[in-house]
């Protein structure tokens, strides 16, 4: 498995709290993608990047900014935290070419009470 | 924009079963066809992919072929074990945005 590392694993916060939650990668992958999984709606694309600097929003992107200052590094930020962003957060990279897999982090629960 | 739909689930079959689980998509241009899985406690994992019209992907006995003609992706398996149990999604890439259907879960019973 490409290694991928989700931090925090686990995060529970206050509404209108600012969170962070990283994404770490040693493969070198150029594309990386932000995914929430919620029952009932399946895995939503939030953001995605293909290079350093560049972004894009996907699905859900309303409420959520990222940053990729790094090739390894892809953050997803919640401005400011709202219930209804409870929620299970997945990291995906992906490297150029035909394979196109998507290798998942192991995600972060998170929960705005 | 871009999207998948996946059939409905849970999907409840017993041991030796044959399996479809449906999928259509919409998207402009020829996305790249996927079905992932997710078994119980773990992330997601790639099970069978196709790249173009008429393409079919296999992998563990799954197979599933690219329909341009009715925009379908649809997963088969001939002879379904307890061990499949898990939820399938199907997803698509179109120029490196990739997005997933809602998921179905299956439940094979023994």
């Amino acid at each position: 498995d490409a290694g991928i590392t989700q931090s925090p694993r686990h995060k529970v916060t206050e509404t209108g709290t600012p969170v962070t939650l990283r994404c770490h990668q040693t493969e070198n992958h150029r594309y990386m993608y932000w995914y929430r999984q919620d029952p009932g709606h399946g895995l939503r694309l939030i953001h995605y990047s293909y290079g350093v600097k560049d972004t894009d929003k996907g699905e859900v992107s309303d409420g959520y900014s990222v940053s990729r200052s790094k090739t390894e590094d892809f953050l997803l930020t919640l401005e400011s935290a709202t219930s209804s962003q409870t929620s299970v957060y997945f990291c995906a990279t992906r490297a150029p070419g035909a394979n196109e897999k998507l290798f998942f982090g192991s995600g972060t629960q998170l929960s705005v009470l | 924009g871009d999207s998948v739909t996946q059939m409905e689930g849970p999907v409840t079959l017993s041991e030796e079963a044959f399996l479809t689980i449906n999928c259509t998509y919409t998207a402009t241009g020829y996305p790249s066809l996927f079905w992932y899985v997710q078994y119980p406690g773990e992330g997601l994992q790639l099970l069978l992919k196709a790249t173009k019209a008429d393409d079919k992907g296999s992998n563990k006995g799954f197979e599933a072929t690219y329909r341009k003609e009715t925009t379908s992706f649809h997963l088969e398996k001939g002879s379904v074990q307890v061990s499949d149990s898990a939820v399938y999604f199907c997803a698509l890439n179109r120029d490196d945005k990739i997005i997933f259907g809602k998921g179905t879960r299956l439940h094979i019973l023994p």
